[in-house]
């Protein structure tokens, strides 16, 4: 079974530019997450999708971030514009519905210059 | 709000050592989830375990064990003779209600052979 995907899995651009990152879950994954991980910290919840819905985004910056689900399956996060500061790596995750495992992708290592 | 402590910044053993990494969480929640994770320089976080609050069995899967005691909030992991594979950063993460995982700030296991 296919593990989550996300691309890409690195990105390098210049402050100020708008960058998106792609997300597919496990198959037959009902409920989406977005983390952010900063350098030499655990990471922190972004957004939660229970299908389409957006459940959870008490966290999501919501001036320049943002998020959708289409459809219920694949997710993309963007940013915009992007700053400095949120150079970081962004990880996805998914699991059958909320109150089960989570399972990480890979992550997207973001470079903001 | 839940914390999850790590206190353990990095460890470093010569491989067939025995390690312990340390978890100590506060809550005021009776029912909650305990995870481990572990996430290899690759990036992604692995899934190891899932420890229901009212479970306080200790498990051992292969070289792998956990010793949760909930009268000292604590979920210890211990690596059986060392490998160098194992080095990694190891995270340790609670459930929040409506499953929002709350991580630590990892600790850095490097084996040397």
């Amino acid at each position: 079974e296919a593990g989550v995907v996300q691309s890409p899995r690195y990105k390098i651009i210049e402050k100020k530019q708008p960058v998106a990152f792609w997300c597919n879950p496990i198959s037959g994954h009902n409920t989406l997450y977005w983390y952010l991980q900063n350098l030499g910290q655990g990471p922190e919840l972004l957004i939660r999708y229970e299908n389409e819905e957006a459940v959870d985004d008490s966290q999501l910056p919501k001036d320049r971030f943002s998020a959708e689900r289409l459809k219920g399956v694949d997710s993309t996060l963007k940013i915009q514009p992007a700053e400095l500061g949120d150079s970081a790596v962004y990880l996805c995750a998914s699991s059958l519905t909320g109150g089960e495992t989570q399972y990480f992708g890979p992550g997207t290592r973001l470079l903001v210059l | 709000a839940q914390k999850v402590t790590q206190a353990q910044t990095e460890i470093s053993v010569v491989e067939k050592e025995d390690v312990t990494l340390d978890c100590v969480y506060e809550t005021r929640d009776t029912t909650y989830y305990l995870f481990w994770y572990k996430q290899p320089p690759s990036g992604e976080l692995v899934f190891l375990i899932r420890r229901n609050s009212f479970d306080e069995q200790n498990e051992i899967s292969g070289r792998y064990s956990w010793n949760f005691q909930k009268s000292t909030s604590s979920f210890n992991f211990t690596i059986t003779a060392s490998q160098v594979v194992d080095s990694a950063v190891y995270f340790c993460a609670y459930e929040e209600y409506g499953n929002k995982l709350v991580f630590g700030a990892g600790t850095i296991l490097r084996v040397k052979s």
